[in-house]
């Protein structure tokens, strides 16, 4: 375990939904990112959040959006869901020393 | 321009021989980080080694080693020893720029899938 905790595990859904991912950073960190692994880009930093604040923005979709709760979990949300969309959605924290990057196990996200 | 380029989508290399895999990056921030994380086919991005770019000797971590040539801008990953269960895929990535709050997201290479042959 990581401790980094991210929810759900998988997730099945149809073109056109909406979906939320969550995310629980490693006690202790304050930063969260969000990255997209898919088999056309690869591994894509999405957005940063740290200490409820919005760092940096990636390669992220304006259809997604995410944000970081005063208890310090995240979440990402991906709307208007396209087959394209299907992908890993990892979670990374990192208590903000540029060194330790810690990754949950990741969400598999499947859209038919 | 790419920033982390890895030039071998996959190699095959017998059990106990050394393993190097080539990272090279492109950036123009005197301060950076490189890091390798090692993905196997459960999914899970596991840490293995970073160098930061004012480190003055490469780094090591057990049977991973970073022989870092700054001139050069490579970062290359060398496995001591490879074992059956070395077989994974290996990502090279960077930060770019101080941390400490700021923006510090980790920009990836494609990957190189390794196997392992007994």
């Amino acid at each position: 375990d990581s401790g980094v905790t991210q929810t759900p595990k998988h997730l099945i859904t149809a073109t056109g939904q909406r979906v939320t991912l969550r995310c629980s950073p490693r006690s202790g960190d304050l930063s969260v990112y969000w990255y997209q692994q898919s088999l056309d880009q690869g591994l894509q930093f999405l957005i940063q959040y740290y200490n409820g604040e919005e760092r940096a923005k990636g390669n992220i979709l304006e259809r997604f959006s995410a944000q970081q709760f005063p208890d310090l979990h995240s979440e990402l949300n991906l709307s208007s869901l396209e087959l394209g969309d299907s992908a890993l959605y990892f979670c990374a924290s990192s208590p903000g020393s540029g060194i330790g990057y810690t990754f949950g196990s990741g969400t598999r996200l499947t859209v038919v | 321009a790419q920033k982390i380029t890895q030039t071998q989508p996959g190699m095959f290399v017998q059990e106990k021989e050394a393993v190097t895999l080539d990272c090279t990056y492109d950036t123009s921030d005197p301060s950076y980080g490189l890091f390798w994380y090692k993905q196997p086919s459960s999914g899970e991005m596991i840490f293995l080694i970073y160098q930061g770019s004012y480190d003055q000797q490469n780094a090591t971590e057990g049977r991973y080693s970073l022989n870092f040539q700054k001139a050069r801008k490579s970062a290359n990953l060398v496995i001591s020893a490879s074992q059956l269960g070395d077989s994974a895929m290996y990502f090279c990535a960077m930060r770019e720029g101080r941390s400490g709050g700021g923006a510090d997201g980790l920009t990836f290479g494609k990957g190189t899938h390794l196997i392992i042959q007994p």
